[in-house]
């Protein structure tokens, strides 16, 4: 069963653009992963941020998380044609992680 | 660091034929995991090994599904009796006992039952 709800399912925006999509999820958890799938292949580690932080930088890429409304969002500044793809988050329940349960994704397209 | 190569890439069969894939996990890693992905949907778990050790399998690996990793390297995940429903792309990844929580996904194999 799917763990998070991404939302919107689908975006589109004009390269340059900041893109945002949103994760909640239904559990307390450990940790909260963004992953990024270009299409017919596997899942790239993004970023990953603990329950007990609020924010996270890495490069273009910023993620929040809020355990109180379950939800973190993901923000990409400055949007390239590369970063066309589908973005998941998943969630870890037990301190080792021993398994990740994945959100329906946001299929981002980046118009040049 | 050659990444997670799972094999094949691709699949057709027929239902009722069973099929086998293989996953080779990055060298160091003793975490393997398999996912099944269908269009449109996020990856689900399906069963996961530390070392040989198979710990967990989803309510999703009904009687028909076998994962083994006998010597804890290499995976396969084997389906029998296979159903159009079983139609999806199969992911496997791998983390390190270090950085357990980073999980690193080959390419997949997509299977395609008629």
């Amino acid at each position: 069963s799917q763990q998070g709800e991404e939302d919107p399912q689908a975006l589109s925006i004009q390269e340059g653009e900041n893109a945002t999509m949103n994760c909640s999820y239904k559990t307390s958890i450990n940790n909260l992963q963004w992953y990024r799938q270009n299409s017919g292949r596997g899942l790239v580690h993004l970023i990953l941020i603990r329950s007990n932080e609020r924010e996270k930088h890495s490069g273009r890429l910023r993620v929040t998380l809020d355990t109180s409304k379950k939800s973190s969002s993901l923000l990409i500044t400055a949007s390239r044609a590369a970063d066309t793809a589908s973005y998941f988050c998943a969630t870890g329940l037990n301190f080792g992680n021993e398994k990740l349960t994945f959100g329906t994704g946001t299929r981002l397209t980046i118009i040049p | 660091d050659t990444g997670v190569s799972q094999d094949p890439r691709h699949k057709i069969t027929k239902r009722g034929q069973n099929v086998t894939f293989r996953c080779d996990p990055i060298s160091e890693h003793n975490r393997l995991y398999w996912y099944r992905q269908t269009l449109g949907q996020g990856p689900e778990f399906l069963t996961y090994f530390q070392n040989e050790a198979q710990l967990e399998k989803s309510r999703l690996l009904s009687d028909r599904f076998s994962a083994e990793r006998p010597k804890g390297s290499f995976s396969t995940l084997e389906i029998q009796r296979t159903e159009q429903g079983d139609s999806a792309m199969y992911l496997c990844a791998s983390s390190s006992e270090r950085n357990n929580e980073k999980l690193f996904f080959g390419s997949g194999t997509q299977l395609s039952v008629l």
